[in-house]
């Protein structure tokens, strides 16, 4: 399966910063998703992009799919305490192939200090 | 938004005992469910994927035996963890793929086999 670097592993900020993690794979991806997991929670998808280049906006969340197709970043502007939890990437299992099976980062653990 | 709900939301069996975790699209059909495992602070890794009707194809290192995997319905998958060990306690969380190919993410199940 294709291998997703997601950097950094956790962040400590304070409510009202500004957040961007990132994602690289080893090879091409067509498609990349971002998604939030609470605590005990299933993820729930924030973003997804189907484009290079694409820049996708969901509220306060920025996510855009990297020219080279090998990478994509996610930004949380102005964080407040429910932004809380882990964030993570996910690409085709396949990489250039199916959408439908999906390979995971390792996630980056956000916690907002109100 | 579509829904997926699993159960049950946590699970304690003994040793050698089976478990049946069931994952049900609510308000939508599904004719295809995957199945993830998630360790503690670990990413979700891709077990198997479940097709309504016809039998499901597991990811390399993943004992079809030990996993049983049933999508009778177009709303329902289930999957059983048979012999169950202290080492196959972990977070399951299932998800459902809708007619744009979308997936949504239940909840997840927590196993805890003692």
């Amino acid at each position: 399966g294709q291998q997703l670097n997601q950097s950094p592993q956790s962040m400590f900020i304070q409510e009202g910063e500004d957040v961007s993690m990132n994602c690289t794979s080893s090879s091409i991806f067509n498609t990349w998703l971002w998604y939030k997991q609470d605590p005990g929670e299933g993820p729930v998808l924030l973003i997804a992009l189907y484009k290079a280049g694409e820049l996708t906006s969901n509220g306060r969340l920025t996510a855009q799919f990297g020219i080279t197709r090998k990478d994509s970043f996610l930004n949380i502007s102005a964080s407040i305490p429910s932004d809380v939890g882990i964030y993570f990437c996910a690409g085709p299992l396949t990489g250039g192939g199916s959408n439908y099976k999906l390979t995971f980062g390792k996630g980056t653990l956000l916690t907002v200090n109100p | 938004g579509a829904v997926v709900s699993q159960h049950p939301s946590w699970v304690i069996c003994k040793s050698g005992t089976s478990v049946k975790i069931e994952c049900r699209s609510l308000d939508f059909q599904a004719t295809t469910m995957f199945w993830y495992r998630q360790f503690p602070k670990q990413s979700l890794m891709l077990m198997a994927t479940s097709n309504e009707g016809s039998k499901a194809t597991y990811e390399q290192g993943v004992e079809k035996d030990k996993f049983l995997i049933n999508h009778a319905s177009l709303t329902l998958s289930t999957l059983t963890v048979t012999s169950a060990h202290p080492e196959d306690s972990s977070f399951y969380i299932c998800s459902a793929e809708d007619s744009f190919s979308e997936q949504y993410f239940g909840p997840g199940t927590r196993l805890t086999v003692t």
